[in-house]
């Protein structure tokens, strides 16, 4: 089955970058890469999505390894309201479309 | 908030008896999901629907069942609620691949059980 790995906890400062990783070793080559994030208190909402090629939106930026087995996403320049806990996930198209999650990253950022 | 609303937000009961939590949507879109989220697991796929009475099992699905009799609504039963089942489930929805190629969700605001 698909899986995703991703560190349980990163720090960063306001007005830094961050980047979260994630391993995804077995996608398939049809699969996209998904991240949400999720603010205390409230449901994941989605940042970002790619599939082979980097990705950018007014949120985050996303880097896809060339292999596809891992991914970064990237807050160019932190502020304290993107303290939350962020998912990477998989897409898998094949059959019904669903979304499988990895455990997520809680993200602290410090004044 | 996008038209998805979950009910109840939160509830307690008892080892043994039954449970339903009800996602409801006003957008229409063709998929539905549960998902429950605990410490240490992040989210983990329930159920899932695709359609009017086509539904399918997720990750995690013992212990649960499903029913969508129409598009709007997506109902997630605990015949017998145990406390492993204690935590916060999660509906989410999506119109499915749109022309961006990514099947994004809208989650719900969540509801919190807690078995005793």
């Amino acid at each position: 089955d698909a899986k995703t790995t991703q560190p349980n906890s990163m720090e960063s400062n306001e007005e830094e970058p961050v980047h979260l990783p994630c391993n995804h070793s077995t996608i398939s080559g049809t699969d996209y890469i998904h991240w949400y994030r999720q603010l205390p208190s409230q449901g994941p909402e989605y940042v970002i999505h790619g599939l082979t090629s980097n990705v950018n939106n007014r949120m985050a930026s996303l880097a896809i390894a060339e292999d596809r087995k891992s991914s970064t996403l990237i807050l160019h320049r932190a502020t304290l309201r993107d303290a939350a806990v962020y998912y990477c996930a998989h897409h898998i198209i094949q059959g019904a479309q669903k979304l499988v999650f990895g455990q997520g990253t809680r993200l602290t950022i410090n004044p | 908030d996008a038209g998805i609303t979950q009910s109840p937000r939160h509830k307690v009961t008892e080892t043994g008896t039954p449970v339903t939590l009800r996602c409801h949507q006003t957008e229409n879109h063709r998929y539905m999901y549960w998902y429950r989220q605990d410490p240490g697991h992040g989210l983990r796929l329930i159920h899932y629907s695709y359609g009017v009475k086509d539904t399918d099992k997720g990750e995690v699905s013992d212990g649960y069942s499903v029913s969508r009799s129409k598009t709007e609504d997506f109902l997630l039963t605990l015949e017998s609620a145990t406390s492993s089942q204690t935590s916060v489930y999660f509906c989410a929805i999506s119109a499915g691949t749109g022309s961006s190629g990514a099947n994004v969700l809208t989650f719900g605001a969540g509801s919190r059980l807690t078995v005793l």
